[in-house]
């Protein structure tokens, strides 16, 4: 099946201490990109990833790391969290075809929430 | 500054009632035009697909229609049902800056028995 696998699902951390949420896709889709969505301000890009080892900043990417080291994986890096980042997150691929006709996949999401 | 703006923010209609939800956008270049649907909690899901060239496009009960002159769709759903309470996001893609999307913060839409 194909599908957008985020890890975990929901997490409650504490200031400043370091997390990942990993993003996984079997699509063998170039295109990934991570979202954040809050009350209110609808779907963000925090970071986008054309193909490997190829990352560009989106919209808000302050206070986000992401590394693209192998095509199905892109995870997302919150170094020192903070609780402006309390969010709900999407992890999302591209199928190929140009930017004519590529449609996003997403995951189910990974709510984070920072004490 | 690309911006996608939708309307209503909110919606209740009965069970069996039509709708339409409209989103106006300033992007350009313009690519294309999706709606995705949103439940709640999980992830947003391609519902159509709008380019350039096209001014209707029909998924099952939903229909999405564009006027690329005037920047503005619209997504008509008929005959709704109690499944089709979600959040309707509008996305429009640019034709450059690596194929960048601009989301509307969408419509969210409750149908009651």
């Amino acid at each position: 099946e194909a599908q957008v696998t985020q890890n975990p699902r929901y997490l409650i951390t504490v200031t400043g201490k370091k997390l990942t949420v990993t993003c996984s896709q079997n699509m063998n889709h170039e295109y990934m990109s991570w979202y954040r969505q809050d009350p209110g301000l609808g779907l963000r890009q925090i970071y986008y990833s054309m193909n490997v080892e190829v990352t560009d900043k989106g919209d808000v990417p302050e206070g986000y790391k992401v590394s693209r080291k192998e095509k199905r994986n892109f995870p997302l890096i919150l170094e020192s969290p903070s609780p402006n980042q309390t969010s709900l997150y999407f992890c999302a691929s591209r199928t190929p075809g140009g930017v004519n006709t590529g449609e996003l996949f997403f995951g189910e999401g990974s709510r984070l929430t920072v004490l | 500054k690309n911006q996608v703006e939708q309307s209503p923010q909110s919606l209740i209609i009965l069970e069996g009632k039509n709708c339409t939800l409209q989103c106006n956008y300033t992007v350009s270049p313009f690519s294309n035009l999706r709606w995705y649907k949103q439940d709640t909690g999980r992830g947003p899901v391609s519902l159509t697909i709008m380019t350039f060239s096209e001014n209707t496009k029909s998924n099952g009960r939903y229909t999405a229609t564009l006027d690329a002159d005037t920047k503005q769709s619209s997504l008509h759903i008929t005959a709704s049902q109690l499944s089709d309470s979600a959040s309707y996001i509008c996305v429009v893609t640019s034709n450059t800056n690596a194929g960048k999307s601009t989301f509307g913060d969408g419509t969210t839409l409750t149908v009651k028995p």
